[in-house]
C-alpha cells in the first residue's frame, strides 16, 4: 500500500525557473515530512523538512508548503540551477512508530542551462 | 569525514551465496536504520535499531535477512542464499534522539547474478 504519492515522475525546468513537486499522504498520524535529494550513485541527502503545525518553511531557494486538511505538501525550488538536477523524494514518518520513513516514488528533475 | 559510511560500496555475487554489508553511523547516533532501494523507486524501510536493540523489522525482511548492531555502534546486514530479486541498493541511515533527522550513507549496491 503506497502511503505517500509523489508527482510528477519527471520534471524539466529552465535555469532560473521554479520547480514544483507535489506529494500526498494517507496516514494522518504522520508528524514529520522531509524532502531528500539524491544524485546518481549516492545516498539521499536531507534537504528540508516540516512538521504539520506549520504551513510553510523556507530555507534558501527551497520552500515546503504544507496543507494539513488536504493531506498534501509540496517542494518549491526557486531560481532552479543545473546543479539542482537530481532525484527528489518526499517522505513521511511518525515519531511514535520509530520514525521509519515512508518515501514517495521520486521525481527526476532536470534543469536545462 | 564524520558522515555515515558503508562498506562495500558495490558487491557482485552469485545466486545462492551469502553476503554481509557493514554500516558505520555518525558517532553517538543512537538510532540506525536500514532501507532498500530498487532502481527508479524510493527507499523502503527494512529495520531499525536503538542502540543495540532491534526494535522493528519490516515484512520485507524475509528469514534470509538478518541484521545486528552488537555494541550499539556499527551494524551489519547479512543476506543468506541470495536471490536475483535481492539486487538493490542497501542504504543505512543514522539519527540521534527519536530518529526524526536521518542521515544516509552512500549505500551498498548489490548485484546478484
Amino acid at each position: 500500500q503506497q502511503q505517500v504519492k509523489q508527482s510528477p515522475q519527471s520534471l524539466i525546468v529552465q535555469k532560473g525557473g521554479i520547480s514544483i513537486i507535489n506529494c500526498a499522504y494517507e496516514n494522518t498520524a504522520f508528524d514529520y515530512f522531509p524532502w531528500y535529494q539524491q544524485f546518481p550513485g549516492k545516498g539521499p541527502a536531507l534537504l528540508i523538512a516540516i512538521r504539520p503545525d506549520v504551513s510553510e518553511k523556507k530555507e534558501g531557494r527551497f520552500t515546503i508548503s504544507f496543507n494539513k486538511s488536504a493531506k498534501q505538501f509540496s517542494l518549491h525550488i526557486m531560481d532552479s540551477q543545473p546543479g539542482d538536477s537530481a532525484t527528489y523524494f518526499c517522505a513521511a514518518s511518525r515519531e511514535t512508530s520509530g520514525s521509519r520513513l515512508t518515501f514517495g516514488e521520486g521525481t527526476q528533475l532536470t534543469v536545462n542551462p | 569525514d564524520t558522515g555515515v559510511s558503508q562498506d562495500p560500496r558495490h558487491k557482485i555475487t552469485k545466486r545462492g551465496q551469502n553476503v554481509t554489508f557493514r554500516c558505520d553511523p555518525i558517532s553517538e547516533h543512537n538510532r540506525l536504520y536500514w532501507y532498500r532501494q530498487t532502481l527508479g523507486q524510493g527507499p523502503e524501510f527494512l529495520t531499525y535499531f536503538q542502540n543495540e536493540a532491534q526494535l522493528e523489522k519490516s515484512r520485507l525482511l524475509s528469514d534470509r535477512f538478518s541484521a545486528e548492531r552488537p555494541k550499539g555502534s556499527f551494524s551489519t546486514l547479512e543476506i543468506q542464499r541470495t536471490e536475483q530479486g535481492d539486487s538493490a541498493m542497501y542504504l543505512c541511515a543514522s539519527s540521534s534522539g527519536q530518529g526524526v533527522w536521518q542521515y544516509f550513507g552512500p549505500g551498498t549496491r548489490l548485484t546478484v547474478t
